[in-house]
């Protein structure tokens, strides 16, 4: 069965600092791997998404994500945070058909000024 | 471009009733997958519908059905409410011939049972 963690729950960056969020995923083959943000009363946006070649895929906003098969990791970057990034993180893993994507539980970022 | 909308907003209904959510998808999308999530968790999928039959189901017992109609909205019906059923229920649109195309999510319907 496939199944996704992401391990810090709550991170806190300063603005304009670097971010990095952390995803693991279990899957029995090659996966497709999808971050989504999620603002307050909003529905989830899809952020970036891997399925093959380039292990480091570049995403809306300014964010990129890494590849790592032999660590089973997918993890999330940005260089510099800006205040509006403030949302909460979902890593997703899935097969062809998106729309069978299992979600971890999402991580909640706060941006301090 | 119409982008993926839901309907009720936000519902409240008691143990043991019936409630049905609804979802029209984004314009040219075929596929309209729906996901539960409760406070403080991810997403967990429900199930998909393509060509107006039921392409996969998550681990939601008999009582979550849905539909799909000619023109690729949807409706999740949920069938003997119970308290655990207290979630926000998203809906996705997709193309079904696109691998791993984008999930448009819509804001979703906050159900609260009682």
């Amino acid at each position: 069965a496939q199944s996704v963690t992401q391990p810090d729950i709550h991170i806190t960056v300063s603005e304009g600092a670097s971010l990095e969020l952390r995803c693991n995923y279990s899957y029995g083959a090659t996966p497709y791997l999808f971050w989504y943000v999620q603002s307050p009363g909003q529905g989830l946006q899809l952020l970036l998404k891997y399925f093959s070649g380039d292990t480091l895929v570049q995403g809306i906003k300014g964010f990129e994500a890494e590849f790592k098969r032999s660590q089973s990791s997918f993890n999330l970057r940005k260089p510099s945070v800006h205040w509006s990034d403030a949302a909460e993180y979902f890593c997703a893993v899935g097969a062809t058909n998106a729309g069978k994507s299992t979600f971890g539980d999402g991580t909640t970022l706060t941006v301090k000024p | 471009e119409t982008g993926v909308t839901q309907s009720p907003t936000h519902l409240i209904k008691t143990r043991g009733q019936q409630v049905t959510l609804r979802c029209s998808s984004q314009s040219g999308h075929n596929t309209v997958s729906w996901y539960q999530q409760a406070l403080g968790q991810g997403p967990q999928f429900i199930f998909q519908y393509y060509r107006e039959e039921e392409n996969g189901r998550g681990n939601f017992p008999p009582r979550f059905s849905g539909l799909q109609f000619p023109n690729y909205s949807s409706e999740l019906n949920v069938n003997a409410l119970e308290l655990d059923d207290s979630a926000l229920y998203l809906c996705a649109s997709s193309f079904w011939e696109v691998a791993a195309g984008e999930l448009f999510f819509g804001e979703g319907s906050r159900l609260t049972v009682l």
